[in-house]
């Protein structure tokens, strides 16, 4: 079976520009997170999404959205991109909204 | 909300040696998982385990939930055990994973 796939893997923008970024869960299930991790830190919290509902957000600013499609794939919106938001965005997939996460490769966002 | 410690930060050793990271939370968790980062930044999942103990292959690892620690056991270690060991946990709150800072292991030949 496949693992979460995430496209782009690369992705350099400027600041103030938005971006997209895809996940595909693995095959079943129904709900997919998405972290942020800055160099030398642990991965930090975005958005939890389970059966195309938010189920949770962590503590970031409004410029940060996401949607989950019926066929459970996610997308990450960053508008109005700051040079912090570099980073890896990590998606993760797991069969319920409390069950283990299997993460996939990440996507590098560089902001200049 | 949740806090999670790791120790120790840094780890060196020479290939073969064993080594145990310990992961320390501050309240009941409903799940516990230990990844291995990659150099390319992927997390490979080693155990889910909110408590018990589980072993695959030449790792294995033990949570105590009513003491609020995990421990991640690494016998005869491999260069390819190189890389960045992250403890994460849920307390079922919209199913966020709160991430400790990690372990950096560096396994010498």
């Amino acid at each position: 079976d496949a693992g979460v796939t995430q496209s782009p893997t690369h992705l350099i923008k400027t600041r103030g520009q938005q971006v997209t970024l895809r996940c595909s869960p693995i095959s079943g299930h129904k709900s997919v997170s998405w972290y942020q991790q800055v160099l030398g830190q642990g991965p930090q919290f975005i958005f939890q999404y389970y059966e195309k509902e938010e189920r949770g957000r962590g503590n970031f600013p409004d410029r940060f959205s996401a949607r989950q499609f019926p066929n459970y794939s996610s997308e990450l919106n960053v508008n109005a991109l700051l040079l912090g938001d570099s980073a890896l965005y990590l998606c993760a997939s797991s069969r319920g909204d409390s069950n283990e996460q299997f993460f996939g490769p990440g996507t590098r966002l560089t902001v200049l | 909300g949740i806090q999670v410690e790791q120790s120790p930060p840094d780890l060196i050793l020479q290939e073969g040696a064993n080594s145990t990271l310990r992961c320390n939370f501050s309240d009941s968790v409903n799940n516990l998982q230990w990844f291995h980062q990659n150099p390319w930044g992927q997390l490979i999942n080693l155990f889910y385990i909110p408590s018990g103990t589980k072993q695959n292959g030449r790792l294995s690892a033990t949570t105590v939930a009513t003491e609020r620690y995990s421990l991640l056991y690494i016998s005869s270690s491999q260069t390819t055990d190189s890389g960045v060991y992250f403890c994460a946990v849920s307390n079922n709150q919209g199913g966020k994973l709160i991430f400790g800072q990690g372990t950096e292991l560096s396994v010498k030949p």
